[in-house]
């Protein structure tokens, strides 16, 4: 497809668990973005990779969350010892390049911690 | 960080009618971009636009950069136009600041 890509599209689990989140960026784009949007409100930034390294992390709420990315590729979003307040969608954009390009976002991952 | 203000939050509009959006931000800004968030969560890009106009069918965009506002205009409004709309700016950094959205409903 010609679009990003997310899997699971929602995933439910268990307080304490881990999870691993997956985007597929657009072919080509070597700018991969991770965002959190909480019910109701706008979108958060958690993370940045230009090609496989991570300028930026700033975002990321905790040291349960950690994510990498495979050369220009897949990336993964992973959250250890989940707690209810991870409970948000979490989404994916990409761009073609680290300066001021569009930014093309995925369906997201809404995950539901009970 | 840079701060960006939408208005207004919720908006209303029976089919057929035209509306403004506004986003103001903080700082001087490289990238804006305009979304529609749709009742299924997927956001949908409408139009890159740190600076200038540019139209996509009933929709239309200004950016004045110098004054730091952009204004998303929605003519002849349908219900499907539903849904929250989001602008977005980066500034020096890489990542897209979100204003917290405005929620658009269109009454048939």
């Amino acid at each position: 497809g010609a679009g990003v890509s997310q899997s699971p599209s929602n995933k439910v689990t268990e307080k304490g668990k881990d999870v691993e989140l997956r985007c597929d960026p657009i072919s080509g784009h070597t700018a991969l973005y991770w965002y959190r949007q909480r019910l109701g409100q706008g979108l958060e930034f958690l993370i940045y990779f230009q090609g496989n390294s991570a300028p930026d992390k700033s975002g990321l709420p905790s040291d349960r969350f950690s994510a990498e990315r495979t050369g220009e590729s897949v990336s993964t979003l992973t959250i250890q010892r989940t707690q209810q307040e991870d409970s948000a969608v979490y989404l994916c954009a990409s761009s073609l390049g680290s300066s001021a390009g569009e930014q093309y976002f995925g369906p997201g991952t809404r995950l539901t911690v009970t | 960080g840079i701060q960006v203000e939408q208005s207004p939050p919720d908006l209303i509009l029976q089919e057929g009618a035209n509306s403004t959006l506004r986003c103001n931000f903080s700082d001087s800004v490289n990238n804006l971009q305009w979304f529609h968030q749709n009742p299924w969560g997927q956001l949908i890009n409408l139009f890159y636009i740190p600076s200038g106009t540019k139209q996509n069918g009933r929709l239309s965009a200004t950016t004045v950069a110098t004054e730091r506002y952009s204004l998303l205009y929605i003519s002849s409004s349908q219900t499907t136009d539903s849904g929250v709309y989001f602008c977005a700016v980066r500034s020096n950094d890489y990542k897209l600041s979100f204003g917290a959205g405005t929620t658009v409903t269109v009454r048939a």
